[in-house]
């Protein structure tokens, strides 16, 4: 069974930029998450699809939205990027809403100059 | 506050040691207690999933958890190098979203 994929692995923006980010889950997982990992912060929540609408939200600005499509793959887009985006980017596929097993990609890597 | 506190290390120990990790928790929600490891330039994975207080094992891993003092330990017997990760504690509140620590960085050496 494939895991979840992140695309793309690496990617290298300047201030006032925008990036968007693709993820696609576990094949049969309608849930996905996406989170924010830096050395300073840890693992920060960003916000959680499932069926293609948004059901929890972590406490980031709108400059960070997401959007899921009817067959479950997920994007994340981030606006007018600041130096403090700079982060590796990390999506999770979960089963069903009622636990808290999260399937975690290798994650997405930004770097803002 | 952070709601789930974890001492960042390093924590660096000879192969064969008994390798203890130490997170607390503010939230008393209803909730489960769960451990990541992280390896480098990976995503994390679960090792371990718990609810109640008291221990949970598999094989060389044992979690531990006391609600009493919001108190989440993992424990690693007979520690190896491929031991070496972050390891991360979290916990669940009612949406079964994972808040993390900020994890541990373990370096075993031979």
């Amino acid at each position: 069974k494939a895991g979840v994929t992140q695309t793309p692995r690496y990617l290298i923006k300047t201030r006032g930029q925008q990036v968007t980010l693709s993820c696609s889950p576990i094949s049969g997982h309608r849930s996905v998450s996406w989170y924010q990992q830096t050395p300073g912060q840890g693992l920060q929540f960003l916000f959680e699809y499932f069926s293609e609408t948004q059901r929890n939200k972590g406490n980031f600005p709108g400059r960070f939205s997401g959007r899921q499509f009817s067959n479950s793959r997920s994007e994340m887009n981030v606006s007018t990027l600041e130096l403090g985006d700079s982060a590796l980017y990390l999506c999770a596929s979960r089963r069903a809403l009622d636990t808290g097993e999260l399937f975690f990609g290798e994650g997405s890597r930004l770097t803002v100059l | 506050q952070k709601e789930v506190e974890q001492d960042p290390g390093p924590l660096s120990v000879p192969e064969g040691a008994i390798v203890s990790l130490n997170c607390t928790y503010s939230n008393s929600a209803f909730q489960y207690f769960m451990w990541y490891r992280q390896y480098s330039r990976k995503g994390p994975e679960l090792l371990m999933y718990t609810y109640s207080s008291g221990n949970k094992e598999d094989g060389r891993f044992t979690a531990q958890v006391d609600k009493s003092s919001k108190y989440i330990s993992l424990f690693i017997r007979d520690s190896q190098p491929s031991d070496s990760a972050t390891y991360l504690c979290a916990r669940t509140g009612g949406s079964y979203i994972p808040t993390f620590g900020r994890g541990t960085s373990l370096i075993v050496h031979p």
